[in-house]
C-alpha cells in the first residue's frame, strides 16, 4: 500500500539550533517528491520538488535531500519565522494516472 | 495573478443541508485538485481534473460528494446531504502542465481554503 510518513510529528528548536525533518515513503513508481510549508489558517506553500535519489535542493536555510526510501528537510540555524508545519507529498505512477499522497506533517516551533 | 480563489472562506451549515464550495484556479493551469484537511486525517486528495476532465476521484469519500469543472476557470465541490463528519478545511489547488505530457512535475498552488462546519 502506498504510504507517506513524516517524523517527528512536532519539533521544538531554539533559534540557531539546526535539525532535520524526515519523510519516508513506500510507493511504486515515484515521479516526484514535494515539500510544502503551511502556516496556520493558510494553504500549503510550495518549497521544493525532488525527482531522483541523490538530488538536493536549497533555499535560504532549508535544504531538501532524497534517497530511494526517504527525504530529509534540513533546517540550518532556524529563525522564529521558520515556525510552520512542513508537509511532504509524493506523486506516484498509478495504473492509468498519477497518484498523489501527502504526509501528516511536522509542526516546527522555533523559539527566539 | 490573484492566485487560486476559493469561496466562501467560511461556511456553517446544519446537518442535511447542501453545501457548495467554489474554486477559481490560476489562469493557464491545466490541473485542478480538491483536498480536505482535518487534524485526524491530515491533507487528503479528493479528486483532480486535467483540462476540465476528472482523472482520479478515488479519494471522494462517498456518493454525497460530487465535483464538477464546467470550464477552465471554475470548479465546484458539492456535499449533499452534509454531515457533521464533513467538517474540515477544504482546499483547492491548481498546477500547470509540466514538460513531457502526462507527467505532473510542477508544484501545486493552493487557495486559502474553505472552513466548513456542519452542525
Amino acid at each position: 500500500e502506498d504510504q507517506v510518513t513524516q517524523s517527528p510529528e512536532a519539533l521544538r528548536l531554539q533559534e540557531g539550533e539546526s535539525s532535520s525533518l524526515n519523510c519516508s515513503y513506500t510507493v511504486s513508481g515515484l515521479r516526484g517528491l514535494f515539500w510544502y510549508r503551511q502556516d496556520p489558517g493558510k494553504g500549503p506553500e510550495f518549497l521544493f520538488t525532488l525527482y531522483s535519489a541523490g538530488e538536493e535542493k536549497e533555499k535560504e536555510r532549508l535544504k531538501a535531500t532524497l534517497t530511494k526510501k526517504e527525504s530529509f528537510l534540513h533546517i540550518t540555524a532556524p529563525k522564529p519565522e521558520d515556525s510552520a508545519t512542513y508537509l511532504c507529498a509524493v506523486q506516484a505512477l498509478g495504473y492509468n494516472f498519477n497518484k498523489f499522497y501527502f504526509g501528516s506533517g511536522t509542526k516546527l516551533n522555533v523559539k527566539p | 495573478d490573484a492566485g487560486v480563489i476559493q469561496s466562501p472562506r467560511h461556511e456553517v451549515t446544519e446537518m442535511g443541508q447542501e453545501v457548495t464550495l467554489r474554486c477559481k484556479p490560476i489562469s493557464g493551469h491545466d490541473y485542478l485538485f480538491w483536498y480536505r484537511q482535518t487534524m485526524m486525517r491530515g491533507l487528503e486528495l479528493l479528486i483532480y481534473f486535467n483540462n476540465n476532465v476528472p482523472i482520479d476521484d478515488s479519494g471522494m469519500p462517498e456518493d454525497r460528494f460530487s465535483a464538477k469543472m464546467p470550464n477552465a476557470s471554475f470548479s465546484t465541490l458539492k456535499i449533499q446531504p452534509s454531515e457533521p463528519r464533513d467538517s474540515a478545511v477544504y482546499f483547492c489547488a491548481s498546477s500547470p502542465m509540466a514538460g513531457g505530457g502526462s507527467f505532473i512535475g510542477n508544484e501545486q498552488f493552493f487557495g486559502p481554503g474553505t472552513r466548513l462546519t456542519v452542525l
